[in-house]
């Protein structure tokens, strides 16, 4: 079974300036997390999502963070504009429950952004 | 809030040593508990988790854990260390009590493994 595939791998970019990232899911996973992961912290969930609809986005700054998933399979999360505190790995993960706290989640490898 | 804080941000150990990472979690009436692994440049990856039932679980790679529910604690041991166990720990806590869905991530532990 094919894991969770996340793209690019590495950005660098200014400030200000604006990126996005891809995630595509496990096939199946109706769950879908993105986690923010600065140096020496664990990951902070941004937002999570079942299927297509948002059930957590508590963590996100909405003022510069979007995300989106609108087919309820891969997702797109967009900084627009990077500041230099973004600079972390932004790491995707699913999970084939309804969402819930006992649900395994699979992670995928990461974007590592730097803002510079 | 949950929180979760992981006593050691480093840990040293010499191959086929034992070592015991620790973690605490904020108190509450019930918890689930988990442990992940990260390798270099991979994401993490479930070691075990604790959800109910017996207070000693096992998990892959021959780690398991203990819970504690009287000192909060969700310790990760192994009897004999690898090379290959060389990586980053997180313990992660998630509290059904709240009605939410989040996971909360401790800072994590780094373990090297020393020929």
């Amino acid at each position: 079974e094919a894991g969770v595939a996340q793209s690019p791998r590495y950005k660098i970019i200014e400030k200000r300036q604006s990126v996005a990232f891809w995630c595509n899911p496990i096939s199946g996973h109706a769950t879908l997390y993105w986690y923010q992961q600065i140096l020496g912290q664990g990951p902070k969930l941004l937002i999570q999502f079942q299927n297509n609809g948002v059930v957590d986005d508590s963590q996100l700054p909405k003022d510069r963070f979007s995300a989106e998933r609108l087919k309820g399979v891969d997702s797109t999360l967009k900084i627009q504009p990077a500041k230099l505190e973004d600079s972390a790995v932004y790491l995707c993960a699913s999970s084939s429950g309804g969402g819930l706290s006992t649900d395994t989640q699979y992670f995928g490898p990461g974007t590592r952004l730097t803002v510079l | 809030a949950q929180s979760v804080t992981q006593l050691d941000s480093q840990v040293p150990v010499f191959e086929e040593a034992p070592v015991e990472l620790r973690c605490n979690y904020s108190s509450s009436v019930s918890v689930y508990l988990f442990w992940y692994v990260q390798y270099p440049n991979q994401g993490l990856q479930l070691l075990l988790k604790y959800l109910s039932g017996s207070t000693l679980v096992k998990g892959i790679n021959g780690f398991e854990a203990e819970f504690n529910k009287s000192q909060t604690s969700f310790h990760l041991r192994k009897p004999s260390v690898h090379i290959s166990d060389t990586a980053e720990y997180f313990c992660a806590v998630s509290d059904p009590g709240t009605g939410g869905f989040k996971t909360i991530f401790g800072a994590g532990t780094r373990l090297f493994v020393k020929a």
